[in-house]
């Protein structure tokens, strides 16, 4: 099992829905998850933290985590194009920050 | 200047040059990172840094040679590359090993 999963898409959401990301990990010892953007080119950006579980909003953005079933999930709501983009997840793992292969986010206008 | 800068934002060199890439964070961490991804390809961990020592390299050859001379500055020197070593070089900073990474806006490199 990979440590940290992602489904690389592409994802397609029609604008003004609701994109859902899912991430899967390895480690039950792991104890912060974190959502990054990148843009075709650009450098990956840092748009969510999570910590505990349940839900945490920012925003359009809700990231959500559940340790017992080892899964963290960021929604989108209202969904813009300039949402298009490749969204990665990270999980800490002994002092290491592995990053997932990521998810194409692709919003149709 | 705010977060990681790095410089230059394009390189392109031939398989014979020798150049230097940099990396500037402005955060006050400890740790320091370089990353390669090459074209629609995950991040590739190259080599930690943790409080100016190296704590990883992940089998990287060794005509790319890292430098950190304080908890600051990162530099990847390079030198006899290959053509399949073109890719977006990426630096990162976190304030300590585990903690979340911000990233500079990199470095695309391109060999010729």
């Amino acid at each position: 099992q990979k440590e940290v999963e992602q489904n690389s898409g592409p994802l397609s959401v029609p604008e003004g829905a609701i994109a859902s990301l899912n991430c899967t990990y390895s480690d039950r010892g792991s104890q912060s998850f974190f959502w990054y953007r990148q843009y075709s080119g650009k450098s990956p950006e840092l748009i969510m933290s999570i910590y505990s579980n349940g839900d945490k909003e920012d925003g359009r953005f809700t990231a959500q985590l559940n340790k017992a079933s080892q899964y963290v999930s960021l929604l989108i709501r209202d969904s813009q194009p300039s949402d298009s983009a490749t969204y990665l997840c990270a999980v800490n793992r002994d002092d290491k920050i592995i990053f997932g292969k990521g998810t194409r986010l692709h919003i149709l206008p | 200047e705010t977060g990681v800068t790095q410089t230059p934002r394009h390189l392109v060199m031939g398989m014979t040059n020798k150049k230097s890439l940099k990396c500037e964070q402005h955060l006050g961490h400890n740790a320091m990172y370089w990353y390669k991804q090459s074209a629609k390809k995950p991040l590739e961990l190259m080599f930690v840094y943790s409080l100016e020592e190296r704590v990883e390299n992940n089998s990287v050859p060794s005509r790319f040679s890292p430098e950190c001379p304080n908890s600051s500055h990162l530099f990847l020197h390079l030198h006899t590359l290959q053509p399949e070593d073109s890719a977006l070089y990426l630096c990162a900073s976190s304030a300590g090993s585990g903690y979340e990474q911000y990233f500079g806006p990199g470095t695309r490199l391109t060999v010729t």
